[in-house]
């Protein structure tokens, strides 16, 4: 077990609706990255939080947002959902020192949400 | 842009036996690291071994090493004394030196036969 968690485990949504996913990180940790892996294929990054504020994106549309707490949980809300959203969403919670310093510690996964998007 | 890239697929290995698998990348970067996961049916991501670039000494973790090539831009792992445990889809990853985005390769499915 790695301490962080993710909720839901399993979602199923209909085209054109709204989701949110959750992500509690470590203790200790104040960075979470969000990830998503269509099936049979390596993990895409979607973007990074860093102490409340997004801290690098991947090539994502803009209809993939997310926040960061006080507390360093996270939620990856995704709009107008479409077919092709249908993944595991990880996400990754992580110490660094400072946003422009290298992150020189093991990121966390959690055990992901399944989304399924119908 | 960084580039991973696994060619083999699957691999399949018997018990207490050794299999290598192969990770080559692309970046323009000279600081960097470099990371093998893990990735069990349980779908969570486990670290297996980290290689720092400016290091020259491969990474070793138990029965797991690396033969890490920075010139030829190469990263393999070694599994030494295979067991059951073992079978997983194993992704080799990428990150900057700015150390906010991981990328991964399209992974490779290990089957450990008993």
């Amino acid at each position: 077990e790695t301490g962080v968690t993710q909720s839901p485990t399993h979602l199923i949504k209909t085209r054109g609706q709204q989701v949110t996913l959750r992500c509690s990180s470590q203790s200790g940790h104040n960075t979470v990255s969000w990830y998503q892996q269509a099936l049979g294929q390596g993990p895409q990054f979607i973007f990074q939080y860093y102490r409340e504020e997004e801290n690098g994106r991947g090539n994502f549309p803009p209809r993939f947002s997310g926040l960061q707490f006080p507390n360093y949980s996270s939620e990856l809300n995704v709009n107008a959902l479409e077919l092709d959203d249908s993944a595991l969403y990880l996400c990754a919670s992580s110490y660094r020192q400072g946003r422009f310093l290298p992150l020189n510690t093991e990121a966390f996964f959690g055990q992901g949400t399944r989304l399924t998007v119908v | 842009a960084q580039t991973v890239t696994q060619s083999q697929p699957e691999m399949s290995v018997q018990e207490a036996e050794t299999v290598t698998l192969s990770c080559t990348y692309d970046t323009s970067e000279n600081n960097y690291y470099l990371f093998w996961y893990k990735q069990p049916p349980s779908r969570q991501m486990i670290l297996v071994i980290r290689q720092e670039a400016y290091k020259q000494q491969n990474a070793t973790e138990n029965r797991f090493s690396v033969n890490f090539q920075k010139a030829a831009k190469s990263f393999s792992l070694k599994i030494s004394d295979s067991q059951l445990g073992d079978t997983a889809m194993y992704f080799c990853a990428f990150d900057g030196a700015a150390g906010n985005k991981l990328t991964f390769g399209g992974g490779t499915r290990v089957l450990v036969k008993p």
